[in-house]
C-alpha cells in the first residue's frame, strides 16, 4: 500500500513569489493535514481538510491557503513568500474524522527554500 | 490551551544503555499523547500513542511510554539503545479542547547513540 506522497521534494523560490505544494493521501483516507517544520520554531499545525472542506486552521496568515480535491489530494499555496517561510512542509492523512482521533500518517515532506 | 514540553533538546547515550526522553504536557482534560520519530530527510513515523486505555503503552522498535496523570508526563523509554535509534523524537498531544485532529508538538529531542 502506497504511503502519503508529496511533491515536489524541494522547491526554491524568491521573496514575493507563490509556492504550490501537493499531497496525495493514502488510499481510503479522506482527511489531509499540513504542518510546517521551520528551523527554531518546531512543528506547527497549519491546516486540516476533510471531505473537501477546511476544518481547522493554525495560527498562520491568510497567505497560507489550500484546498482539497474530489480525489482527496490536496494543495498548499503560500502567496507573497517571505524568507521565514523557508521550512519543511509535512502533509499527513487519516481516515475520516468522526470526532475522535484517527492516526495521522506523514509524508516525506517538501522542503521550501525562499531566497 | 494544550502544550507539550520536551526536556533536553539533545540526548546522547551509549549503545546498549537505557534511553529516556522526557515529555510533559499541559491540558485541562486528559489528552491523547503520541511519540513520533523522524529520521534525517524523512517524515514522521508514529512510535506509540496513549488514548486513555492502558497507562503503559508499548510501541514499535522496543520503545514504551508511561502516562502519569499526577506528573502530567509521558516519558519515552527503551531498555537498550541501538545505533539505528539515532534520530529526532517528538512528543505530541491532541484532545477535545484543541481538536482531536490537531497535533501539537514539542520542540523535539535529538538522540545520539555512540558506540
Amino acid at each position: 500500500e502506497a504511503g502519503v506522497t508529496q511533491s515536489p521534494t524541494h522547491l526554491i523560490k524568491t521573496r514575493g513569489q507563490q509556492a504550490t505544494l501537493r499531497c496525495s493521501p493514502i488510499s481510503g483516507h479522506t482527511s489531509v493535514y499540513w504542518y510546517q517544520q521551520a528551523l527554531g520554531l518546531g512543528l506547527q499545525f497549519l491546516l486540516w481538510y476533510d471531505e473537501g472542506e477546511e476544518r481547522n486552521r493554525g495560527n498562520f496568515p491568510p497567505r497560507f491557503s489550500g484546498r482539497q480535491f474530489p480525489n482527496y489530494s490536496s494543495e498548499l499555496n503560500v502567496n507573497a513568500l517571505e524568507l521565514e517561510d523557508s521550512a519543511l512542509y509535512l502533509c499527513a492523512s487519516s481516515l475520516a474524522s468522526g470526532g475522535d482521533y484517527n492516526e495521522q500518517f506523514f509524508g516525506p515532506g517538501t522542503r521550501l527554500t525562499v531566497l | 490551551a494544550q502544550s507539550v514540553t520536551q526536556l533536553g533538546s539533545h540526548v546522547s547515550v551509549s549503545e546498549g544503555a537505557l534511553v529516556l526522553l522526557r515529555c510533559n504536557y499541559s491540558s485541562s482534560v486528559p489528552p491523547y499523547l503520541f511519540w513520533y520519530v523522524q529520521y534525517p530527510n524523512q517524515g514522521l513515523q508514529l512510535l506509540l500513542k496513549y488514548t486513555s486505555a492502558a497507562t503503559l503503552v508499548k510501541g514499535i522498535n522496543g520503545f514504551e511510554a508511561e502516562f502519569k496523570k499526577s506528573e502530567t508526563s509521558f516519558h519515552l523509554t527503551k531498555p537498550s539503545a541501538h545505533m539505528s535509534d539515532a534520530a529526532e523524537y517528538f512528543c505530541a498531544v491532541s484532545g477535545f479542547l484543541g481538536g482531536y485532529n490537531k497535533l501539537i508538538f514539542g520542540a523535539g529531542t535529538r538522540l545520539a547513540v555512540h558506540p
